[in-house]
């Protein structure tokens, strides 16, 4: 089944402890993507990858890191993480490597709380 | 500035009605424009649209996008409690070295019995 897998689904943590939320894809999609998700605010895009070893900023990527050394996987870190991070993200994926002109398939989602 | 600006922020109505749903954008260089649904988790996809005046429809739904003024409109005929959802529209235009993707802050739908 064509699937974007987030893990954890829910997470209740301190400020400053390192976090790491993955995203696995079993659709062999290039274009990989992470959102965070608040009341009256919408999606907002933290990161997002055309492919392997390419990554760049969203619109909010204060605070986070990302990494793409496999086609499938997308982990968003929290290097310290703050209590302003407290949100529920979403991880998403779609085919195209030089083109995201395609629907977006979403992860389940994480909610973050930070403490 | 890019922006996708969704109206009603929140709309209910009961079982039966016909609802529709707004969605204006001023980006550059669209290239094409989102609908999804979301209930209780991920979002799901409904409609993409490309070109102006081209009604696409998925049983009770159905959406249209008008490029000249900005904006596309979502239909949902005889709604059903099941419809209840955060409706989300996004969208797709060329960026500097790559497509951007912009969301709107979804409209909250809610159908009573």
């Amino acid at each position: 089944e064509a699937q974007v897998t987030q893990n954890p689904r829910y997470l209740i943590t301190v400020t400053g402890k390192k976090l790491t939320v993955t995203c696995s894809q079993n659709m062999n999609h290039e274009y990989m993507s992470w959102y965070r998700q608040d009341p009256g605010l919408g999606l907002r895009q933290i990161y997002y990858s055309m492919n392997v070893e390419v990554t760049d900023k969203g619109d909010v990527p204060e605070g986070y890191k990302v990494s793409r050394k496999e086609k499938r996987n997308f982990p968003l870190i929290l290097e310290s993480p703050s209590p302003n991070q407290t949100s529920l993200y979403f991880c998403a994926s779609s085919p195209l490597g030089t083109r995201v002109n395609q629907p977006q398939h979403f992860g389940d989602g994480t909610r973050l709380s930070i403490l | 500035e890019d922006k996708v600006v969704q109206s009603p922020l929140s709309l209910v109505v009961h079982e039966g009605d016909t609802v529709t749903l707004n969605c204006s954008y001023e980006v550059t260089n669209f290239r094409s424009l989102l609908w999804y649904k979301q209930e209780k988790k991920a979002p799901t996809f409904l409609f993409m649209l490309t070109s102006s005046g081209i009604e696409k429809k998925s049983g009770r739904l159905s959406s249209i996008l008008d490029k000249k003024e900005l904006f596309s409109i979502l239909n949902i005929t005889a709604t059903q409690t099941g419809d209840s959802a955060v409706y989300l529209c996004a969208v797709i235009f060329r960026g500097g070295g790559a497509d951007g993707l912009t969301f709107g802050k979804g409209t909250h739908l809610i159908i009573q019995p």
